[in-house]
Parts: C-alpha cells; structure tokens; sequence
C-alpha cells in the first residue's frame, strides 16, 4: 500500500532556482492539496485541486504554481526559490466528502540557501 | 487570525496515565474535526475524528469530545504509552463552498515518560 508518496524526500536549492515537487496517490482520490509546515505552525494550505485538470489557491499561494494533469499526480512548482520557502512540504488526498479524513505523505524537506 | 488553535505547545505525561490535548477553535462553520499523530520526519498520520453532530466519539485508547457552544475539542488517550509519544495536531474542515482542506492548530508535543 502506497498511498501518497512525495518526490524527493530531501532537496537544498540555491537563491532563485526553480523546482518541481511530485505527489503521486493511489487511492484514486479526487481532491488533493500542498501544505507547508514551518516551526511553531501548523500546516497551512498552499493550493488544492479537487479533480484532474483543476487547481486552486490556498491560504499561503504566493511563489508556488501547481499543475493536476493526471488525476493520481499533483506538482508543485517553485520558479524562483526564496529563503522564506524554506519549509517542509505535505501534499494529501482525499476523496472531498463529509466526515473523511485526508492522507498525507511522508514530506519534502527544502532547504533554500 | 488562527482559527484551529491549541494553546498548549508541549505536555509530559507518566506512562499508565491520561493524556488530555486541547483545542479551540473560532469558525463556527467547521463540521468536522480531526486528530493527527505526527512522528519526526513522517507525514502525519490520521488518528480520530469526530461529527459536529456528535460530542464523544471513542476508538480504543483515545477519545475525542467536542464541545460545540464552547467551541472546544479535547483528545484523551488513555492509558498513555511511550510509543504515544508525539506530536498532535488538531484539525478542522467543513467550510461552506470549500474542498473539505484542513485547517490545522499549531501542534502539541506529547511525552509519555516510561
């Protein structure tokens, strides 16, 4: 059993740098959603999609792009890193209805220097 | 303005007894709450979850009650282990028009001392 699965589980970016982390579920959920996590917070909602071919804003979307062209994978793109993207990074599924829970990968860690 | 929140970042707790992890929340709209365990380094793991037309929901060692008019929910684990040991975030989704997203507390950092 998969489940949700980040790529990669570690990365150090340079200042200005871009990047693409890959969530992959086979759970054949619909919705699926980026958080990030930064000490002393809780997760916070970068952009969700709630079905292949769509995406929205979370509460903290600014320097992030997402893209759901397969229902089962959900990219998030940084174009330009910045320090204060230094965080680790969940991505979760779920299937978007009442009284269900989300899955959650094991997490990125980014590092931008 | 944080509207999951737990007041409590950390709470140490002797093994056999009753662990009791706090949360608040403010949007009255929320419909459903959730506990995640979280282990350094892994992604959080689902734990209990409880209606808002319900106040007690139990599933084994842990309890999850909800107080609706105080709009406060608590996590019992009882009896508490070592291997409890972790970090608990509570959650909440059920917005009106929303994807069902979480929004999450701030965490508390239990330890259950053998």
């Amino acid at each position: 059993n998969a489940g949700v699965t980040q790529t990669p589980k570690f990365r150090v970016l340079k200042t200005g740098q871009s990047m693409t982390l890959l969530c992959a579920q086979d759970m054949n959920h619909e919705y699926m959603y980026w958080y990030r996590q930064d000490p002393g917070m809780g997760l916070r909602l970068i952009h969700y999609s709630v079905g292949e071919g769509t995406t929205a804003k979370g509460e903290v979307p600014d320097g992030y792009n997402v893209s759901r062209l397969k229902k089962q994978n959900f990219l998030l793109g940084l174009e330009s890193a910045a320090p204060s993207q230094t965080s680790v990074y969940f991505c979760a599924s779920g299937q978007g209805k009442e009284n269900t829970e989300a899955f959650f990968g094991q997490g990125t860690r980014l590092t931008v220097v | 303005d944080q509207q999951v929140k737990q007041n409590s970042p950390s709470l140490s707790v002797q093994e056999g007894r009753i662990s009791i992890l706090n949360c608040d929340y403010t949007n009255s709209m929320f419909d459903y709450f959730l506990w995640y365990k979280k282990y350094p380094a892994e992604g959080p793991t689902f734990l209990i979850s409880i209606s808002s037309i319900k106040d007690k929901n139990e599933d084994g060692r842990f309890t999850v009650f909800l107080n609706k008019s105080a709009k406060h929910l608590s996590l019992h684990i009882v009896p508490s282990q070592p291997g409890d040991s972790a970090v608990y975030f509570c959650a909440a989704s059920g917005e009106p028009g929303s994807a069902r997203q979480l929004t999450f507390g701030s965490g508390t950092q239990l330890t259950v001392l053998p």
